[in-house]
């Protein structure tokens, strides 16, 4: 199963977008990419997943590169509420089973 | 998406005693999962549970310290035996919807062994 790799912290300015990086060199053609978000150790939220494409939906965008290795979580306006730790997960080979990564902590500041 | 009721939100527990935990979900799903959440700590996959069919344990877990139930497709309960301090942590279930569809979690339960 391909493994992630994310900053353990970034800060942003509420208001301003917001790019969450995430390595996954070893990630299979048939592998998706999914983030999620957890606050203050409540459930882990879906936010977004992709596949090759670039997708929106009405919480963020995902900027995969066109060999697939990496992605950006982008949020376009930050605010507090965003302030969570984001996972970049690659789905297991199975199809079935979600490993998470260490994440990136998010603080947004006013 | 799935709404998924977990019970119970939180408990205080003694060492050396068990805990079970419920998770209820409002539509039929195929496969359902337990993680662990150490404090400070990210996410790790507990088991993966099949209605009709024993649990799949990860590595570093086993069945008699995580008995896993899964009686229909709606339902499904962890168990905690034999509990430690170690052993506090938050404990989530996970539904899978499909591939193009995510995975939702329930709101977790909050154990403290004292």
């Amino acid at each position: 199963d391909a493994k992630t790799t994310q900053p353990p912290s970034m800060d942003c300015a509420e208001g301003r977008a917001a790019n969450l990086p995430c390595n996954h060199s070893t990630i299979s053609g048939n592998e998706y990419v999914y983030w999620y978000r957890q606050i203050h150790s409540q459930g882990p939220q879906y936010i977004i997943h992709g596949l090759k494409n670039n997708e929106t939906n009405e919480m963020a965008s995902l900027i995969i590169t066109e060999d697939r290795k990496s992605s950006t979580l982008i949020l376009p306006h930050a605010t507090l509420r965003d302030t969570a730790v984001y996972y970049c997960i690659v789905q297991g080979r199975d199809f079935n089973k979600f490993y998470f990564g260490s994440g990136t902590k998010l603080n947004v500041k006013p | 998406s799935a709404v998924i009721s977990q019970k119970p939100s939180r408990d205080i527990c003694q060492r050396g005693t068990s805990l079970t935990i419920q998770c209820q979900v409002d539509s039929q799903v195929t496969m359902m999962f337990w993680y662990r959440q150490q404090p400070g700590q990210s996410l790790t996959l507990i088991a993966t549970a099949n209605q009709g069919s024993e649990a799949t344990y990860e590595s570093g877990f086993v069945i008699d310290k995580f008995p896993i139930s899964r009686p229909n497709l709606t339902f499904s309960t962890l168990t905690v035996s034999n509990m430690s301090p170690e052993d506090s942590s938050i404990y989530l279930c996970s539904v899978a919807l499909g591939q193009n569809y995510g995975y939702t979690f329930g709101s977790g339960t909050r154990l403290t062994v004292v």
